[in-house]
């Protein structure tokens, strides 16, 4: 199936910095979507991206449909420790085989210093 | 706002059980999704139902077996349990197959 390649795996950060993690594919995806997964749950709809070169913010949060459809990152300003978790990107291939498959990423794992 | 219910939560059963993986939505979605999760692995897609009454493979589906019951419900069942079935089950659903799917809590499986 389609790979999604997401980076980094892991970061620490101190509470207030902003971070960023990106996520990346050898093919066309129509949609991107990113998920916060906290322990013991079920991953939880952060951002929507239907759009090449959309910018969505929810709150702190912005996430950004690359021009080239094979791409696609997330920001989060001014970091606080609720903002521990698990982040996966996902996506819908473009067409072919798979297409209506959900495909995600690894995860980044992101743990916040107070 | 339930949203998708998995049950049961929890569950250990020994190698060569079966059994059912329940989930519903109340979502009025037409589309259900059924993924696991093993660590380091992300989420891999076992089966989906793009709509009530079909049904197909995802990238993992080899010793499971889904029923859709109705439009709210999708089941995932193991005919005989294997340790490398050890995982967090995830069931979800969207409007669409192409839409933002949304999750349930998991169902955490082992088998001894």
């Amino acid at each position: 199936g389609q790979q999604l390649n997401q980076s980094p795996q892991s970061m620490f950060i101190q509470e207030g910095e902003d971070v960023s993690m990106n996520c990346t594919s050898s093919s066309i995806f129509n949609t991107w979507l990113w998920y916060k997964q906290d322990p013991g749950e079920g991953p939880v709809l952060l951002i929507a991206l239907y759009k090449a070169g959309e910018l969505t913010s929810n709150g702190r949060l912005t996430a950004q449909f690359g021009i080239t459809r094979k791409d696609s990152f997330l920001n989060i300003s001014a970091s606080i420790p609720s903002d521990v978790g698990i982040y996966f990107c996902a996506g819908h291939p473009y067409s072919g085989a798979g297409s209506y498959q959900l495909t995600f990423g690894k995860g980044t794992k992101l743990s916040v210093i107070p | 706002n339930a949203g998708v219910t998995q049950t049961p939560k929890f569950q250990v059963l020994k190698t060569g059980q079966s059994m059912t993986l329940q989930c519903a939505q109340d979502m009025n979605h037409n589309s259900m999704y059924w993924y696991r999760q093993d660590p380091g692995m992300g989420l891999r897609l076992i089966y989906y139902s793009a709509s009530e009454g079909t049904t197909d493979k995802g990238e993992v589906p080899n010793g499971y077996n889904v029923s859709r019951l109705n439009k709210r419900e999708f089941s995932l069942r193991l005919e005989s349990a294997a340790p490398s079935q050890t995982s967090v089950y995830f069931c979800a659903s969207s409007e669409w197959t192409g839409a933002e799917a949304f999750f349930g809590q998991g169902t955490r499986l082992t088998v001894v």
